[in-house]
């Protein structure tokens, strides 16, 4: 599986774009690229997904550049609620099972 | 829709006994469905792959008769801690993979915490 690696941890304040970006750069041809969020004492919640140039949905944008070796999950205006860990993973299609890093811890703050 | 479930949320168990978590998909048949463990402050950590109607396949240092894992039907899988001690103490979470969907179109549950004392 493609190892990924994230900053630790990143700050914020509320109402900010905050902007996580994760390495992958063994990444295969096949993999996509899915970020889960989870609060503490939560299991691990889908956020996006996707392959290459840009994805938006109603919680997030992800951006992928061409050689796809790199992404970066976009919050927009964040809140106190998104205070989380972001998991950034990248997948394979031979049925094995996500492998999770270390993780971004993100704080906000009023 | 793709809503996991785990059961209980959390128990308290005494050290020596045995404690069995279910993870059922809801709404969606799982071929496959995988047991995570994780400790406090650390990431997720993959304990085994359990496939509908074969034996589990276990990540290396996973004690495979301590934790036994049954996946009886497309819908449910059990983990089972035998004779737990306080080590084992961890939130346990489980996902499931929909049949015919891709690797990386996994859906988890909301995790048990064990406590053993």
């Amino acid at each position: 599986l493609a190892k990924t690696t994230q900053p630790i941890s990143m700050d914020s304040y509320e109402g900010q774009e905050v902007n996580i970006t994760c390495s992958h750069n063994n990444i295969a041809t096949n993999d996509y690229i899915t970020w889960y969020q989870q609060f503490p004492s939560q299991g691990p919640r889908f956020i996006i997904q996707g392959y290459k140039t840009k994805v938006t949905n109603e919680v997030a944008s992800l951006f992928i550049p061409a050689d796809r070796k790199s992404s970066t999950l976009s919050l927009p205006r964040v809140s106190l609620s998104d205070t989380a860990v972001y998991y950034c993973l990248v997948g394979e299609q031979a049925g094995t099972a996500l492998i999770f890093g270390k993780g971004t811890t993100l704080s906000v703050s009023s | 829709g793709a809503v996991v479930s785990q059961h209980p949320s959390w128990v308290i168990c005494k050290s020596g006994t045995s404690v069995k978590i279910e993870c059922r998909s809801l709404d969606f048949q799982a071929t496959t469905m995988f047991w995570y463990r994780q400790f406090p402050k650390q990431s997720l950590m993959l304990m085994a792959t359990s496939n509908e109607g074969s034996k589990a396949t276990y990540e290396q240092g996973v004690e495979k008769d301590k934790f036994l894992i049954n996946h009886a039907s497309l819908t449910l899988s059990t983990l089972t801690v035998t004779s737990a001690h306080p080590e084992d103490s961890s939130f346990y979470i489980c996902s499931a993979r929909r049949a015919g969907g891709r690797t990386d179109e996994q859906y988890f549950g909301p995790g048990t915490r064990l406590t053993v004392t």
